[in-house]
């Protein structure tokens, strides 16, 4: 059964970058066809697309944090990775890893990191 | 940019049947498929329903989806309401430019 977990440093200082790694396991992350996805969820509030890579490095970026987000993967090790540059309060969130399925949904997802940012 | 808007709550008695909307702001919101998921504290999200109308194997058949093109919107239905089932439900779905887009959540209080 394929299960994916994050990890990851759980407090980063302002103007600091947040730095993630998903460990997919149960599976190949080279497996054809998928995408690997990145979602935010800030304290009490909705779902935030981060970013998807595939296992060949291609990404798409969420337009509002775009200029802020890096997604790499590294295949040898089955493991994608978030980064996050000047991080400022509103970035304080659970970071979620997911697998993208069709191009489509969401499946399965990690169990998530709370990441907070504060000096 | 391409937006989902749901009900920020709704409520229901144990039992009854309960609907859950999920609007686009433009295009045709049947156009792509709409994918919802359910969340209870402090856990990830599962899926309930895919691809409009689809349940994941395990889901029980008191979950349904629809997509009415005339409204631009989706709906998750759920019969027989039990506690269990209350919980936070988001929609979610791509808009074919390479955006994945989330509704805002309803919160689901079964009393």
């Amino acid at each position: 059964q394929l299960q994916l977990q994050e990890s990851g440093p759980g407090l980063v200082k302002p103007s600091e970058t947040l730095s993630l790694t998903c460990t997919v396991s149960g599976g190949s992350i080279s497996s054809s066809g998928y995408y690997w996805g990145w979602i935010r969820q800030p304290p009490g509030k909705g779902l935030e697309w981060i970013g998807n890579i595939y296992y060949s490095g291609s990404t798409y970026f969420n337009p509002s944090l775009k200029s802020r987000v890096t997604i790499s993967v590294d295949t040898s090790k089955n493991q994608f990775s978030l980064k996050l540059s000047s991080v400022t309060a509103a970035d304080t969130a659970v970071y979620y890893c997911a697998r993208l399925v069709a191009t489509i949904w969401f499946v399965p997802w990690g169990q998530g990191i709370l990441v907070t940012v504060s000096s | 940019n391409f937006m989902l808007t749901q009900p920020h709550s709704v409520s229901e008695s144990p039992g009854k049947t309960v609907s859950i909307s999920c609007t686009g702001s433009s295009g045709s919101i049947a156009s792509n498929y709409v994918q919802w998921y359910q969340q209870r504290p402090g856990t990830a999200p599962i899926t309930v329903i895919f691809e409009d109308n689809q349940r994941p194997s395990g889901v029980p058949d008191r979950f349904s989806g629809s997509v009415d093109s005339s409204s631009n919107s989706a709906s998750l239905t759920i019969s027989g309401l039990k506690t269990e089932d209350e919980a936070d439900y988001y929609c979610q779905s791509y808009d074919g430019s390479n955006l994945w887009v989330f509704g805002g959540g309803t919160k689901l209080t079964v009393l």
